[in-house]
């Protein structure tokens, strides 16, 4: 069975500073990975996704992902916060390969805030 | 181009009441999907729909949950009776027929219904 584990339920930094959301999965077989955002009483938005070709991302935003299949690992990162990031961000997993997109397990989510 | 839509945004209602929410896809879109998102957790799937036909519903509480797409278009997804445990954000999301090449594996969500049961 897939799972996906994010580190961290709350994630705080500065504008500015790095950001990095940890995500880590089991999957097996090798999967699709996702990241989805989701601003308050909104609906999730996709961010950026792996698809097994290239293992490092770029998403919307100035966001990316690496995926990192000896560590299981798929985390995200931006560069400079800036306020406008501030929501929950959520990573997810399909271990179809893509046969069926929809049929994601998401982690818990990790709600990121940055201070001015 | 217009998102997913839902209604209601939301709703309270006592145990043992029922409820149904309703969805429409982006227009196009084959491939519907119904998620339950409880507070601190991530959408969890309920139902998959391609066309009007069911593709999966495993996960789906079937004494009490119950999901329709007569037509291929828009959504119903019903509880009845509610139990407190329900209290969930209902996501509804679409995407374009999988296996096509338009198809790029994103998931396009509605802003929820959210749903408080008393």
């Amino acid at each position: 069975a897939q799972s996906v584990t994010q580190l961290g339920s709350h994630v705080s930094v500065s504008e500015g500073a790095l950001v990095l959301l940890r995500c880590n999965y089991s999957s097996s077989v090798p999967p699709y990975l996702f990241w989805y955002v989701q601003y308050p009483n909104q609906g999730l938005q996709l961010l950026l996704k792996y698809t097994s070709a290239a293992t490092l991302v770029k998403g919307i935003n100035g966001f990316e992902a690496e995926f990192k299949k000896s560590e299981t690992s798929f985390h995200l990162t931006k560069p400079s916060a800036h306020m406008s990031d501030a929501a929950e961000y959520f990573c997810a997993v399909n271990p179809f390969g893509g046969t069926s997109y929809g049929k994601l397990t998401f982690g818990q989510g990790t709600i990121l805030t940055v201070h001015p | 181009e217009a998102g997913v839509a839902q209604s209601p945004r939301y709703k309270i209602i006592e145990k043992r009441q029922s409820v149904a929410f309703w969805c429409n896809p982006i227009s196009g879109h084959a491939t519907l999907y119904w998620y339950q998102q409880i507070l601190g957790q991530g959408p969890k799937l309920l139902i998959q729909f391609q066309n009007n036909g069911v593709v999966d519903d495993s996960q789906l509480p079937k004494d009490r949950f119950s999901a329709e797409r007569l037509k291929g278009v828009d959504s119903t997804l019903k509880i009845q009776p509610a139990k407190l445990e329900d209290s969930a954000v209902y996501l509804c999301a679409s995407s374009w027929p999988e296996g096509e090449r338009v198809n790029t594996g994103e998931l396009f969500f509605g802003e929820g219904s959210r749903l408080t049961v008393l």
